[in-house]
């Protein structure tokens, strides 16, 4: 089965501070993507990659960047936390276009 | 008007009943359709994919009306382990492999 890790489940973050989330899929998926979920919401997605070095702008780009410098490893920085960004982020990979995701387990973000 | 709706629930019934949820489109040019299943702060998991010929796996039937651009899931003899929150999810042509989510439909399933 294909796995995918996101190294927190809870963070609790500062104001203003600067916060990395990272998501390492182990089954060789072109795809990654972060979204975050919001009660009401639903999913919506940030930003997502179809290779390595390559990114694009989700729906809620805004206050957040990504690096995936390596094709197992998506990374979604947050350059400087504010308490609007505090939700649930998940990260998910896929293999093909128009394939199922496999998501990570979450990460729980609070800024406070 | 959103891309993905669905009607939020909650739709509380006994064990054993018959459920079924639906859930709008609104780009006609959708090309792929999924059911995932979300447990109480969990992740969601892919439940099934909606075929235009419509697919079942077991108690789980899924239909896919691209006239009217709607999917539908149907549970039959609900189990108390079915309680979770359904989400739809659509692709679009030009949108990549991107999934568009539904908010989702709650289920609680009772004794």
């Amino acid at each position: 089965d294909v796995k995918v890790t996101q190294s927190s489940r809870y963070l609790v973050k500062r104001t203003g501070e600067k916060v990395f989330l990272e998501c390492v899929q182990d089954m060789d998926h072109e795809n990654m993507f972060w979204y975050r979920q919001d009660p009401g919401l639903g999913l919506r997605l940030i930003y997502f990659s179809y290779d390595v070095k390559m990114k694009e702008k989700g729906d809620i780009p805004e206050g957040y960047s990504v690096s995936r410098e390596k094709k197992e490893r998506f990374s979604l920085i947050l350059e400087s936390a504010s308490t609007n960004q505090t939700s649930m982020y998940l990260c998910a990979s896929s293999l093909v276009a128009g394939d199922g995701y496999t998501f990570g387990s979450g990460t729980r973000l609070t800024v406070v | 008007r959103k891309e993905v709706e669905q009607d939020p629930g909650p739709f509380n019934v006994p064990e054993g009943a018959t459920v079924a949820f639906n859930c709008t489109y609104s780009n006609s040019a959708s090309q792929s359709f999924f059911w995932y299943r979300q447990d109480c702060r969990k992740e969601p998991k892919l439940l099934m994919s909606v075929y235009s010929s419509g697919n079942e796996d077991g108690r789980f039937t899924a239909q896919l009306n691209r006239a009217s651009q709607y999917i539908s899931l149907l549970i039959r003899d609900s189990k108390l382990s079915d309680s979770a929150t359904y989400l739809c999810v659509v692709t679009f042509t030009g949108g990549g492999n991107k999934l568009t989510f539904g908010t989702g439909t709650q289920l609680k399933v009772e004794l």
